[in-house]
């Protein structure tokens, strides 16, 4: 089935740029989504459709695909961006959605 | 508001069953196909399986991991969904959440419930 790779851990100093990665191949030609997950808290989804933004999600946060990584970019970080970061597409040749392994944004 | 619940967690022993339960509001339940994914302490996002819609049949899939095991259906006069969990395994604890999906495969999960913890153990 496919996989996607992201990096277990990205550390940021607060005000600087976050990017977290997400690997799989050819995903560019995929739909990818982000989602942020906070402890004890539901999954959010941050980014939708590679780029998009759901209303109430801060323009801080973007997103790019091509060729074969995802990028989760967040600008001019805060503290409570602190969680870990999910994408997430849909394999066809499965029929079913598939999840990164996850990264834990650490906000130093 | 959309809203979706999980209820019905809780201990059970290793080799029993356990049925989790989805409600929603604030939509029309009944347009939307239905997800489990699940979470186990330190680890990622798993997905476990999916129902759809009256108007793709009710079709049920499920991960490899669970197929055979766990069982989903869906009440839509009662805006609930189920997770029918048998045989249950150690490797089975985490919180399950129930997200909605429009049955487009490119579509995003939008909305997630808060999660309901499963845990066997003996």
């Amino acid at each position: 089935s496919y996989v996607l790779t992201q990096p277990p851990s990205v550390s940021v100093a607060p005000g600087k740029t976050a990017w977290i990665t997400c690997g799989g191949r050819n995903i560019g030609s995929k739909t990818v989504h982000w989602f942020q997950k906070k402890p004890g808290q539901a999954p959010v989804l941050v980014i939708f459709y590679d780029t998009d933004r759901p209303s109430g999600i801060p323009e801080r946060f973007s997103g790019s695909n091509s060729g074969n990584t995802a990028t989760l970019t967040i600008s001019r970080v805060e503290a409570g961006d602190e969680a870990d970061y999910y994408c997430q597409v849909w394999d066809s040749d499965s029929d079913h959605p598939v999840f990164g392994g996850g990264t834990k944004l650490t906000v130093l | 508001e959309v809203q979706l619940v999980e209820s019905g967690g809780g201990l059970v022993q290793p080799g029993g069953s356990l049925k989790v339960s989805c409600g929603a509001s604030g939509f029309t339940f009944s347009g939307f196909d239905i997800h489990w994914v699940r979470q186990a302490s330190g680890k990622g996002l798993e997905w476990v399986g999916r129902i759809r819609s009256k108007t793709n049949s009710y079709a049920t899939a499920y991960a490899a991991s669970v197929k055979g095991r766990f069982t989903i259906s869906r009440d839509d006069s009662k805006n609930t969904a189920y997770l029918q969990m048998n045989s249950l395994k150690t490797e089975d604890t985490a919180v399950y959440y129930c997200t909605r999906h429009n049955g487009y495969s490119s579509s995003p999960f939008d909305f997630w419930g808060q999660g309901t913890l499963v845990t066997v153990s003996s």
